[in-house]
């Protein structure tokens, strides 16, 4: 079974510039979470999808940063303008179903370098 | 809101030996799931134990377990026969089973970074 991919692994932009992550989880999974995981920090949920709807989004930084998943699949998170603050792995995770039944698979991650 | 605090920021044991990585955490909930996770250095997290709060008994996975005290709100995990691939950071986590099925979150610790010296 493949497991979550993510995609590019590393990314270096300066401020005020946009980047783009793509999220594929594991096939049949309807629950989609992007993290932030800042340097000697846990990760923190930013947003969490049902299907193609958004079930939690309360940490997103909604000026800058958007999600979404439009076929109820893949997912892609924007960061537009980004801050220095943003610097971070963003890690993506799937699991078959919400809630604490049903484990969470974690991809490699992505690193952002905002200079 | 709920609180995740790992007091060892940096741990090493000698292979083979057992080594234990202390959690606590703070919630005013009764009803709620505890969980260690494991991010090797090449930074894919999994995880490794889990543990229902309405459970007495203790969770294990082969050399994995953990000590669970409710009222003490602590959440240890014991590694027994350490050995070279369990060196990566841990987490220790929380999920609180709120009243609206499929919203709960993880709230993550800080983080040990465990090595294990051959």
């Amino acid at each position: 079974e493949a497991g979550v991919a993510q995609s590019p692994r590393y990314k270096i932009i300066e401020k005020r510039q946009s980047v783009a992550f793509w999220c594929n989880p594991i096939s049949g999974h309807a629950t989609l979470y992007w993290y932030q995981q800042i340097l000697g920090q846990g990760p923190k949920l930013l947003i969490q999808f049902q299907n193609n709807g958004v079930v939690d989004d309360s940490q997103l930084p909604k000026d800058r940063f958007s999600a979404e998943r439009l076929k109820g699949v893949d997912s892609t998170l924007k960061i537009q303008p980004a801050k220095l603050e943003d610097s971070a792995v963003y890690l993506c995770a799937s699991s078959l179903r919400a809630g604490s039944s049903y484990e969470q698979y974690f991809g490699p991650g992505t690193r952002l370098t905002v200079t | 809101a709920q609180t995740v605090t790992q007091s060892q920021p940096e741990m090493s044991v000698q292979e083979a030996e057992t080594v234990t990585l202390s959690c606590t955490y703070d919630t005013s909930e009764n009803n709620y799931y505890l969980f260690w996770y494991k991010q090797p250095p090449s930074r894919q997290m999994i995880l490794v134990i889990r543990q229902e709060a309405y459970k007495q008994q203790n969770a294990t996975e082969n050399r994995f377990s953990v000590n669970f005290q409710k009222a003490a709100k602590s959440f240890s995990l014991k590694i027994s026969d350490s050995q070279l691939g369990d060196t990566a950071m841990y987490f220790c986590a929380f999920m609180e089973r709120g009243t609206n099925f499929g919203n709960e979150k993880l709230t993550f610790g800080t983080g040990t970074r465990l090595t294990i010296i051959p």
